[in-house]
């Protein structure tokens, strides 16, 4: 079965800075996609990018880029020029074929003004 | 965009009644739909998977008759949790694939569920 792992329960940035959360992943699959997933205090899950497994080329989303390392299965978001709105509960989260959405256990981010 | 409605946002209910949720795509049609719950400071942990016109896959562990999925349209889904008690009470949340590129995945704004 699929795992997803986000080591980080907590991470805080000055706003401006850059942040970078890790995942890493478990499978067997070759072809299969990621997602970052931010749950702000409304606690609706937002889409904050995703990265298809095929691609080598990061995603990119403004602010918003990854480090997908498909060999190490790592997969982490960096996060530049952070704002106040940035502060939220991310999810790494994983999906191949028809199987569920797999989600880490996700990392806190607060943004220091 | 995909657009998922989730109702109500908030219920509170007395320990021993059921209460129905309400997972609707307002701009698409979903075939399949999925139910999650969300402890405080946790993940988001799957309880079913939810298929038009099919009975629901459930997650192990996770009680069918207590929590009641019926998918009758293509547009809506509805989790109803039976004979509730006080640790029925979280953060239920659904989502559905939006169609949206490949995998794109929709989710409502989740409901919380007090019983008292």
């Amino acid at each position: 079965a699929q795992t997803v792992t986000q080591s980080q329960p907590e991470m805080s940035v000055q706003e401006a800075e850059t942040v970078t959360l890790s995942c890493t992943y478990d499978t067997s699959e070759s072809d299969y996609y990621l997602f970052w997933y931010k749950q702000p205090p409304s606690r609706q899950m937002i889409l904050v990018i995703r990265q298809e497994a095929y691609k080598q080329q990061n995603a990119t989303e403004n602010r918003f880029s990854v480090n997908f390392q498909k060999a190490a299965k790592s997969f982490s978001l960096k996060i530049s020029d952070s704002q106040l709105g940035d502060a939220a509960m991310y999810f790494c989260a994983f999906h191949q074929g028809a199987q569920k959405l797999v989600f880490g256990q996700g990392t806190r981010l607060t943004i220091n003004p | 965009g995909a657009v998922v409605s989730q109702h109500p946002s908030r219920v509170i209910c007395k320990s021993g009644t059921s209460v129905k949720i309400e997972c609707r795509s307002l701009d698409f049609q979903a075939t399949t739909m999925f139910w999650y719950r969300q402890f405080p400071k946790q993940s988001l942990m799957l309880m079913a998977t939810s298929n038009e016109g099919s009975k629901a896959t459930y997650e192990q562990g996770v009680e069918k008759d207590k929590f009641l999925i019926n998918h009758a349209s293509l547009t809506l889904s509805t989790l109803t949790v039976t004979s509730a008690h006080p640790e029925d009470s979280s953060f239920y949340i659904c989502s559905a694939r939006n169609g949206q590129g490949t995998y794109g995945y929709t989710f409502g704004s989740g409901t919380r569920l007090t019983v008292v």
